[in-house]
């Protein structure tokens, strides 16, 4: 069975310092990752996704994440946090050819000025 | 705006009522996912679709909720005899292919119960 485990259920941070959001996984098989942010009254967006290519993965808005089998984890990073990156960040797994996504709890991000 | 659509964002119903929500995924997708999310957790699997075939439902998805997707276009989640524990935000998403595509989600429909 596949699940996620984020580390944080809030982080915050000043405005143009780095973020960090902690996820761990637990696959059986070759997993699929991803990072979803959800701004209030907004739908979720999908800001990066790990497919078995490269394990660092960079996303939109600045965003990066580094897959580590090793260590079965997802982090996700940001060099320079914006006021817009205020959100709630979910961590999402999918196991091999499975439709179903597995989310995170999330991580609440707020920035301050 | 060619995304996932939702009708209601905003459902307030009294406990006993039915109600029911539509899903209309990007054209061309045809697989079609309903999750719900409860305050402070992360979208849970309720059901999928691909085409009109309803291919796995969650044990969450208990005998008071159905859902259908005629014709493999929109999809409709009905909920019976509503229930308080049934007040939560009832996200659809759609995705072309399966295993490791990101799925496109609508902005949700909000349940409430009073």
């Amino acid at each position: 069975a596949q699940s996620v485990t984020q580390l944080d259920s809030h982080v915050s941070v000043s405005e143009g310092t780095p973020v960090l959001l902690r996820c761990n996984y637990s696959s059986s098989y070759s997993p699929s990752l991803f990072w979803y942010v959800q701004h209030p009254n907004k739908g979720l967006q999908l800001l990066l996704k790990y497919t078995s290519a490269a394990t660092l993965v960079k996303g939109i808005n600045g965003f990066e994440a580094e897959f580590k089998k090793s260590e079965t984890s997802f982090h996700l990073t940001k060099p320079s946090a914006h006021m817009s990156d205020a959100a709630e960040y979910f961590c999402v797994v999918s196991e091999g050819n499975d439709y179903k996504l597995s989310f995170g709890a999330g991580t609440t991000v707020t920035v301050r000025a | 705006d060619t995304g996932v659509s939702q009708n209601p964002r905003h459902k307030i119903t009294k406990r006993g009522q039915n109600v029911t929500f539509r899903c209309d995924p990007i054209s061309e997708h045809n697989r079609l996912y309903w999750y719900r999310q409860t305050l402070g957790q992360g979208p849970e699997f309720l059901t999928y679709f691909q085409n009109e075939a309803q291919l796995e439902k969650s044990r969450l998805l208990s005998d008071r909720f159905s859902a259908e997707r005629p014709k493999g276009s929109f999809s409709t989640l009905e909920i019976q005899r509503t229930e308080q524990g049934d007040s939560a935000m009832y996200l659809c998403a759609s995705s072309p292919t399966g295993g490791g595509t990101e799925a496109f989600f609508g902005q949700g429909t909000r349940l409430t119960v009073v």
